[in-house]
């Protein structure tokens, strides 16, 4: 069974870099075609795409928040992880990571997420 | 940047029919997912590849693409079953994910 859990602060200062993580199980990233991506939502607003990242460390950024988004991966923990630079109030939202496969176009198990606020 | 419109919401009466319509641009050429969001929750896949639909997911859901618009059905609609629903597709001009506006369905 594929699970995901995403951990990280829930408050953030303005101008501070975001850490979040994504500790995975029931699949693993050095597996060929494994692949895992991050969502986010804003409260009350629709999903937004973030980054994702392959068992070959193939990674994709969305276009609009590539020069801010970084994505690792560490094997050796089960876990990826999400830097997002500079972080803005508008950044407040809650962020989930999915499962994805390399060759389809969808994520089929998501984490439950976790909520960030960023505010001074 | 490649955008989805949905309708923000749609209204639907216990036991009958609800209509999704997710358009965008050339969406004939892309294949087309659906999630469903139930509040406070995680999303849920529900119809992958147009109208496929993941193991678990009910008969109820069902999925279509006629040109630039997709429909996702949902039929029998259970009382309490007021969720969110996203379609989203890849931009292969972009190599990017896009979800769509969102639509809030609600049970009268």
């Amino acid at each position: 069974q594929i699970t995901l859990k995403e951990s990280g602060p829930t408050l953030v200062k303005p101008t501070q870099t975001l850490t979040l993580t994504c500790t995975i199980s029931g699949f693993s990233l050095r597996t060929s075609g494994e692949g895992v991506g991050w969502i986010r939502q804003p409260p009350g607003k629709a999903l937004e795409w973030l980054a994702l990242i392959y068992w070959d460390d193939d990674k994709r950024y969305s276009p609009s928040l590539k020069s801010r988004l970084t994505i690792t991966k560490d094997m050796s923990k089960n876990q990826v992880v999400l830097t997002m630079a500079n972080v803005d109030p508008v950044d407040t939202a809650t962020y989930f990571c999915a499962h994805k496969r390399f060759g389809v176009y969808y994520v089929d198990v998501w984490g439950k997420g976790t909520t960030v606020t960023v505010s001074s | 940047s490649y955008v989805l419109i949905q309708p923000p919401s749609v209204s639907v009466a216990p036991g009958k029919t609800a209509r999704i319509t997710c358009g965008g641009y050339n969406l004939g050429s892309k294949s087309v997912h659906w999630y469903q969001q139930k509040p406070g929750q995680a999303p849920v896949l529900v119809i992958y590849d147009d109208s496929d639909r993941p193991s678990g997911i009910p008969e109820r859901f069902s999925a279509s693409k006629s040109g630039s618009t997709a429909t996702l059905t949902i039929s029998r609609v259970e009382a309490g079953g007021e969720a969110d629903y996203y379609c989203q597709v890849w931009d292969s001009s972009s190599d990017h994910y896009v979800f769509g506006t969102g639509t809030t369905v609600t049970v009268l």
